[in-house]
């Protein structure tokens, strides 16, 4: 099945810094990517996604980067500020019948004013 | 739209109890998802359901968990026995999955029920 690796597991930055987290996955036949942020107490939130026909995505400070070859996609914040702070989790899924994703472990993101 | 609707958020219960969790996917989805979140293990899927009906059971950890979705808008996970290691966060997340070779579908996840068993 499909494997998700997610570095780093913790990340700090300053306010206005950008932020990169970075995902690889083992199976080439996943073809969608999303990226999940939660907030302490809440479920997680899709923020962005990219399908493997398109090499990069963006929304605002928010960026995603994909690279089927090296099988491996990135989120890029830009701009950080202490709201971002939350864990972020990147996942893979192969298509075909019900869309099951393989997340990764997730990634604390820390932003000091 | 509400979103996914989880029910209880809290729950603290004693060793050998039952305990049921309750989810209302958002209307018109089809798929809807059981995951456990601990910091050791992470998000795991536990099971999922399509169109009513269980397709993988396979992460369910063992026999005290069973979950069931008698419609469309009504799912539940029950532990029975509940042990101290059962303590979690609890999600359900459900999608829209259309079956097409570019779906995406997306999954919305519920606020979550954090359980403690003491």
């Amino acid at each position: 099945g499909e494997n998700v690796e997610q570095h780093p597991s913790t990340l700090s930055v300053q306010e206005g810094d950008s932020a990169v987290i970075k995902c690889t996955y083992s199976d080439s036949a996943s073809n969608y990517f999303p990226w999940y942020k939660q907030e302490l107490g809440k479920g997680p939130q899709l923020i962005i996604d990219i399908r493997s026909n398109v090499g990069e995505k963006k929304d605002q400070r928010i960026a995603v980067t994909l690279n089927k070859t090296a099988k491996h996609f990135s989120l890029h914040i830009t701009e950080t500020q202490p709201e971002d702070s939350a864990v972020y989790f990147c996942a893979a899924s192969i298509p075909g019948g019900s869309y099951i994703p393989t997340f990764g472990r997730g990634t604390s993101l820390i932003v000091h004013p | 739209d509400a979103g996914v609707i989880q029910s209880p958020r809290h729950e603290v219960t004693e060793m050998g109890q039952e305990v049921t969790l309750r989810c209302k996917p958002i209307s018109g989805h089809n798929s809807l998802f059981w995951y456990r979140q601990t910091m050791m293990r992470g998000l795991e899927l536990l099971i999922y359901f399509n169109n009513n009906v269980p397709i993988d059971d396979s992460g369910m950890p063992e026999d005290r968990f069973s979950a069931k979705m008698p419609n469309a808008s009504f799912s539940t996970l029950k532990i029975q026995p509940s042990e101290p290691r059962d303590s979690a966060v609890y999600f359900c997340a459900s999608s829209f999955s259309s079956g097409a070779y570019l779906s995406t579908d997306t999954q919305y996840f519920g606020p979550g029920t954090r359980l403690t068993v003491l």
